[in-house]
């Protein structure tokens, strides 16, 4: 099976403007999660999407937003981006095995913003 | 709320030295642990999980054991190799369907030299 891809993997932006990430799952994974890795922050929780709907959301403002298609592919949205957001965004997908989850992560989609 | 405590190094070894790293956690339920391993430009990879107390994860030579009486989960390999230089991260999961995201422990940068 083909493991987690994002796209891009590599974005530059300027102060003010707004990005688009996408995450598409491994075949069969309805979950998407998503993280914010950062040196002084480390790994964060963004959001996670389940057939369509947000489950749950991490302590982040809403400028940043996602959503998920019936494809299970998913999208995270931010607006006017500021410098704090430079950082690695990494998508996960996850599957239930006897009650519990499993994530597995994607490369990542490394932002900077100037 | 939930929290993951690991050595942040970094952790400097030879190679075929015996590695311990560290990890105590913090939950109210009774999560699912996790290690991921991170190599320098990539996402997580995930290296050994374990769901219940007492059971023991393993994966290419690295091994950790659940234990809830001391909340820990130490990874350790009995002879490193350059190739295992990375950041390891130790993370919970403390819903069993995975919408509360992934609790991260900051992260241990191993170096292995020859």
């Amino acid at each position: 099976k083909a493991g987690v891809t994002q796209t891009p993997r590599y974005l530059i932006k300027t102060r003010g403007q707004q990005v688009t990430l996408s995450c598409s799952p491994i075949s069969g994974h309805r979950s998407v999660s998503w993280y914010q890795q950062t040196p002084g922050q480390g790994l964060q929780f963004l959001f996670e999407y389940f057939s369509e709907t947000q489950r749950n959301k991490g302590n982040f403002p809403g400028r940043f937003s996602g959503r998920q298609f019936s494809n299970s592919r998913s999208e995270m949205n931010v607006s006017t981006l500021e410098l704090g957001d430079s950082a690695l965004y990494l998508c996960a997908s996850s599957f239930r095995d006897r009650g519990k989850d499993t994530q597995y992560f994607g490369p990542g989609t490394r932002l900077t913003v100037l | 709320g939930d929290s993951v405590t690991q050595m942040e190094g970094p952790v400097t070894l030879s190679e075929e030295a015996f590695l311990t790293i560290n990890c105590t956690y913090t939950a109210t339920g009774y999560p699912s642990l996790f290690w991921y391993v991170q190599y320098p430009g990539e996402g997580l990879q995930l290296l050994l999980k374990a769901t219940k107390a007492d059971d023991k994860g393993s994966n290419k030579g690295f091994e950790a054991t659940y234990r809830k009486e001391t909340t820990s989960f130490h990874l350790e390999k009995g002879s490193v190799q350059v190739s295992d230089s990375a950041v390891y991260f130790c993370a919970l999961s403390d819903s069993g369907g995975g919408a509360d995201g992934l609790t991260f422990g900051k992260g241990t940068h191993l170096i292995i030299q020859p």
